[in-house]
């Protein structure tokens, strides 16, 4: 089984910062990563998919890159709505999650 | 527009049985692979299961093999999941989301539905 590790789990940021979300995979994943948003009560959002493909809707301020076993996803200018939890997931072998990443607005 | 609505959540007792459904419209159920995902309270995701698009294959996680049955009737643009011999670690909000690929699978989950809960215990 592939397993995915978030980090940091959590992070606290202010309006405008620079944010980066790191997710590692067990073994190479050939780039089968998406990054999900969930907001607290609400469905996971699908922001990110074949590793830095943009889903349609989604503000060009978040952007994935990397290769292999390890993805990041950035978020250039962190805005009040971006409050919430990110999860990585790959879909090369079966589906896994990444435990979670929590951001919070400063 | 793509909607998916989760139903039969609800309070059951250990080793009791339950079958959720999702109801899919806005789009061709019939050509979509489609996914059970789990989230515990205040816990992650965990995929659950998942049924090609034309039912002719189907994966389960580790977690619920052997308990769980994933299935579907394109004819009423419907998915299910059985669910037997329920224990405790099976609490959590059930989401069906849709693989993105036609006619295939294995590819990124792009719509969700707004979940449902279920309970297990006595």
């Amino acid at each position: 089984d592939i397993q995915m590790t978030q980090s940091p789990s959590t992070l606290s940021a202010s309006v405008g910062d620079r944010v980066t979300i790191t997710c590692r995979a067990s073994q190479s994943i050939s780039g089968w990563l998406a990054w999900f948003q969930q907001k607290p009560g609400k469905a996971p959002k699908l922001l990110i998919y074949k590793t830095s493909s943009l889903e349609s809707g989604v503000p060009s301020r978040f952007s994935g890159s990397g290769s292999g076993t390890e993805f990041t996803l950035t978020i250039s200018s962190l805005q009040p709505d971006d409050f919430g939890t990110y999860y990585c997931q790959q879909y090369n072998d079966y589906w896994t999650f990444g435990q979670g990443t929590k951001v919070e607005i400063k | 527009q793509v909607e998916l609505v989760e139903s039969g959540g609800g309070v059951v007792q250990p080793g009791r049985s339950l079958r959720l459904s999702c109801a899919a419209s806005g789009f061709t159920f019939s050509r979509h692979s489609l996914h059970w995902v789990r989230q515990a309270p205040g816990k992650g995701l965990e995929w659950v299961a998942m049924i090609w698009y034309d039912g002719s294959r189907k994966y389960y996680a580790d977690s619920v093999k052997g308990r769980f049955t994933i299935s579907r009737d394109n004819s009423k643009n419907t998915l299910f999941v059985q669910m037997d011999s329920l224990r405790a670690e099976d609490t959590a909000v059930y989401y069906c989301t849709r693989d993105s690929r036609l006619d295939s699978s294995g590819y990124h989950f792009d719509y969700w539905g707004q979940g449902t809960l279920v309970t297990v215990s006595s």
